[in-house]
């Protein structure tokens, strides 16, 4: 099963509006990371939390990580059109570097 | 301009005929892995490498090949491609010199069908 699953599957929003995305997982792991993916394109990293952070913000973007529920969030405040894109996390494999493991994804639409 | 890049980006094939998808990168990144995108199944890893001539398993290696010869490169190759291969695939790479993977930089995939 997926190390990595995001929830919900999709979100549909409107521009101004915040978007909370979760991610949760079943090992141990190093970090964790945050995508985002335009429509067929490549991924582009957001942001990445090591397991002994709690909390990290770039920009509009705050992530969580709690290693004892071993789940994350992801929030975009002040959303905007341009946010519209699917968001993954991934989770390395604890022990075992270089295997980095993708959740499903949650497709977040705002809408103008 | 940093940027990692695969060929093609777009390829029909049939059943059986040996195909390889190169994947360049110009970041002299240690870290090189390879990916597939299903609907519904998110991205897969398929093989990833920390460094030259160092390859290891991802969780979907079957029915896959790759190499690491020089830094820069990692083609994917499929011996006999089979209709299930049909996917998004995509090359990323990551400095990988922090005693962890890091922040990846993909491609911008390549689209196989297999008929």
């Amino acid at each position: 099963s997926q190390q990595g699953e995001e929830d919900p599957q999709a979100l549909s929003i409107q521009e101004g509006e915040n978007a909370t995305m979760n991610c949760s997982y079943k090992t141990s792991i190093n970090n964790l990371q945050w995508y985002r993916q335009n429509s067929g394109r490549g991924l582009v990293h957001l942001i990445l939390i090591r397991s002994n952070e709690r909390e990290k913000h770039s920009g509009r973007l705050r992530v969580t990580l709690d290693t004892s529920k071993k789940s994350s969030s992801l929030l975009i405040t002040a959303s905007r059109a341009a946010d519209t894109a699917s968001y993954f996390c991934a989770t390395d494999g604890g022990t075992s570097y270089g295997k980095l493991t993708f959740g499903q994804g949650t497709i977040l639409t705002v809408h103008p | 301009e940093a940027q990692v890049t695969q060929n093609p980006r777009y390829l029909i094939t049939v059943t059986g005929k040996k195909l390889t998808v190169t994947c360049s990168q110009n970041m002299n990144h240690e870290y090189m892995s390879w990916y597939r995108q299903d609907p519904g199944l998110g991205l897969r890893q398929i093989y990833y490498s920390m460094n030259v001539e160092v390859t290891d398993k991802g969780d979907v290696p079957e029915g896959y090949k790759v190499s690491r010869k020089e830094k820069r490169n990692f083609p994917l190759i499929l011996e006999s491609p089979s209709p299930n291969q049909t996917s998004l695939y995509f090359c990323a790479s990551s400095p990988g010199d922090r005693g962890y993977t890091g922040e990846l930089f993909f491609g911008e995939g390549s689209r196989l069908t297999v008929l």
